[in-house]
């Protein structure tokens, strides 16, 4: 089955710098590829999402890279802010699979004033 | 529209007792997944129902199981607890069966003693 491996497991950054979380798949007929952002005690959240036919997507401070070849997606946060804070995780599925998401281990981000 | 609701928000069941959590989904939404989360093993896709037909099942043992009625709202139940079982139950909400947007639940926090 799918396996999804997240990096760095935390990550600690100044306000107003960017901060990089890498996840990697293993199954190459994964085309649908998710990221959560966790608050402290509150339900995952979509913040941004990326199919295998677009290599990136962009909504304001957040993007998204996918690399299909190596099979490969990046989360982007510019400027980070306080409230940024948080454990950030990604997925994966496949059209045959539907909507049964592999999850990454997660990234607790922490941005520091 | 209300968001995904799931009772109870928290529960207390002993070892060897059995417990069902309740998951009521989006307005219109036809598709629910169940995600164990747990501080060690992460975010753990259980299952998946979509017009009351399971399409996709986890890693788990068949004491997990799940039902969805006519209405979408799904059941999961849990039965011969064991210690392990302790956990944060999410489900998830989706209109439809392919790779939607999964919105979340805030989740029902099981601790087995």
């Amino acid at each position: 089955g799918e396996n999804v491996e997240q990096h760095p497991s935390t990550l600690s950054v100044q306000e107003g710098d960017s901060a990089v979380i890498k996840c990697t798949y293993s199954d190459s007929a994964s085309n649908y590829f998710p990221w959560y952002k966790q608050e402290l005690g509150k339900r995952p959240q979509l913040i941004i999402d990326i199919r295998s036919n677009v290599g990136e997507k962009k909504d304001q401070r957040i993007a998204v890279t996918l690399n299909k070849t190596a099979k490969h997606f990046s989360l982007h946060i510019t400027e980070t802010q306080p409230e940024d804070s948080a454990v950030y995780f990604c997925a994966a599925s496949s059209t045959g699979g539907g909507n049964k998401l592999t999850f990454g281990t997660g990234t607790q981000l922490k941005v520091e004033l | 529209k209300a968001g995904v609701t799931q009772t109870p928000r928290y529960l207390i069941k002993t070892r060897g007792q059995q417990v069902t959590l309740s998951c009521s989904p989006i307005s219109g939404h036809r598709s629910v997944s169940w995600y164990q989360q747990t501080p060690g093993q992460g975010l753990q896709f259980l299952f998946e129902y979509f017009s009351e037909t399971q399409r996709n099942k986890g890693n788990f043992p068949g004491r997990f199981s799940g039902r969805q009625f006519s209405n979408s709202r799904s059941e999961m139940n849990v039965s011969t607890l064991e210690l392990g079982d302790s956990a944060l139950y999410l489900c998830a909400s989706m209109w439809g069966p392919g790779q939607e947007t999964q919105y979340f639940g805030p989740g029902t926090r099981l601790l087995v003693l």
